[in-house]
């Protein structure tokens, strides 16, 4: 197992299209996490799942986002209509548990032209 | 509203120079602390994680400790290669699981 993936590594779109980011997690982990990262800030969360249930979504997720985990495996987020602050790197992240530290993938980095 | 706060936010050291990172914390039933390094152009690593006041946690240069309103990421003789962001992240509350984290601090380390 080679840890979190994630594809593609950058995506350049024009503004108002649609872009759909994918999530391989480490195979054991339950728990799926989705964040947002700009430059100079932390990580912020976006949503998490546990198995193929959507459990948290965050405030920042306006109705133009929405995640995926279908079979409880990986995942996609999908961001409709993009607009320039989209642009970021977004950061999936899987963790067997509670309280455990996550595993972060490379991220995919959003550029909105 | 649970808030982290990172100190300084750059912070430049000569090799060998031991120093320290803060990272101070508010927030409603701390179920974890976390500390990650951050590459440019990566994801965070996981280096820690504790999880009561007093606990200490130990890897190779780096030791983080905690009490109950920040924690503390040491670093002792520091390397070129320890250059990187570090970031501090809080779980807490009993209805989610997400991290809440801070702006990092910058670390240059040079020979």
């Amino acid at each position: 197992d080679t840890g979190v993936s994630q594809n593609p590594r950058h995506k350049i779109t024009k503004r108002g299209q649609n872009v759909t980011f994918r999530c391989d997690p480490i195979s054991e982990h339950n728990r799926l996490y989705w964040y947002r990262q700009t430059l100079g800030q932390g990580p912020e969360f976006l949503t998490y799942f546990q198995n193929e249930a959507q459990l948290e979504k965050s405030r920042l997720l306006s109705d133009r986002f929405s995640a995926e985990r279908p079979k409880g495996s990986f995942s996609t987020l999908e961001i409709q209509r993009t607009e320039q602050g989209d642009s970021a790197m977004y950061l999936c992240a899987s963790s067997l548990a509670e309280n455990y530290g996550y595993t972060f993938g490379s991220g995919t980095r959003l550029t909105v032209v | 509203e649970d808030q982290v706060t990172q100190s300084p936010e750059a912070l430049r050291l000569q090799e060998g120079e031991s120093s320290s990172l803060n990272c101070s914390y508010t927030v409603s039933g701390l179920r974890g602390l976390f500390w990650y390094r951050q590459d440019p152009g990566k994801g965070p690593e996981f280096l820690f994680t504790l999880y009561s006041a007093g606990e200490e946690k130990e890897k190779e240069r780096l030791k983080a400790t905690l009490t109950k309103k920040e924690s503390f990421l040491h670093i002792t003789a520091p390397k070129p290669e320890d250059s990187a962001t570090y970031l501090c992240a809080v779980q807490g509350g009993y209805n989610t699981d997400k991290l809440i984290f801070g702006t990092g601090t910058r670390l240059q380390v040079f020979p």
